[in-house]
């Protein structure tokens, strides 16, 4: 079974929008941490924000948010008043306790087309 | 800024030729990652080290091995280049994850292409 499920292959979205990407993701280790990248078309990963397992709160970076619904599984994305510089890839990724050496296990993507 | 830096951005090799992908990190980072991005498959990871000497096998080690002699520094090889290796490998690294989110940062990646 994916372990990280992105359903949204691409998606438009009109400027000065709020776009939500979906992410599902799949473990039975309590403690883990979700994580939201943004791969712009020059290549570079950059990292937008994390979310742990036992986090209260949803969290928030600027214009980003992440909607953590535990018993759901499910941490999507959420990017307010959406700017042309935002077209780009979309990966989730999760980081579980146990996994050795803590690495990340990433979605398929979402590509996000900001239309002016 | 923590800086991954790979040695190269673009490389066309031909079939059954090894190759070298380099990836040099300076931030003292003990955790190393080669993925690799394919379109609709995101990335997958190929091989990780958590120490110098030290490799793990990711989801996809068929073909490749990888060297960590030093700590900054993390090698990923194709013995024999096939086509089906055609594509863009990414090199990451982090601090362990117990007293942080476990962050990885990514170098710029390598896009190959075997012919």
């Amino acid at each position: 079974a994916q372990k990280i499920t992105q359903t949204q292959p691409g998606m438009f979205v009109q400027e000065k929008e709020a776009v939500t990407l979906d992410c599902t993701y799949d473990t039975s280790d309590p403690s883990y941490g979700l994580f939201w990248y943004k791969q712009p078309s020059s290549g570079e990963m950059i990292f937008l924000i994390y979310q742990g397992s036992y986090d209260q709160q949803n969290a928030t970076e600027g214009r980003y948010s992440l909607n953590f619904q535990k018993a759901r599984k499910s941490a999507n994305l959420v990017i307010s008043a959406s700017q042309l510089g935002d077209s780009a890839m979309y990966f989730c990724a999760m980081r579980e306790s146990l996994a050795a050496g803590n690495k990340l296990t990433f979605g398929g993507g979402t590509r996000v087309l900001v239309k002016p | 800024d923590v800086k991954v830096t790979q040695s190269s951005r673009y490389l066309v090799k031909r079939t059954g030729e090894k190759v070298f992908l380099e990836c040099v990190q300076d931030m003292d980072h003990e955790n190393m990652f080669w993925y690799r991005q394919d379109p609709g498959l995101g990335l997958r990871l190929i091989y990780f080290s958590y120490d110098v000497k030290m490799k793990e096998k990711g989801d996809i080690p068929e073909g490749y091995s990888v060297s960590r002699e030093k700590k900054e520094r993390f090698s990923l090889i194709l013995e024999s280049a096939s086509t089906n290796q055609t594509s863009m490998y990414l090199c990451a690294s982090s601090f362990p994850g117990q007293s942080n989110t476990g962050e990885l940062f990514f170098g710029e990646g390598s896009r190959l292409t075997v012919l």
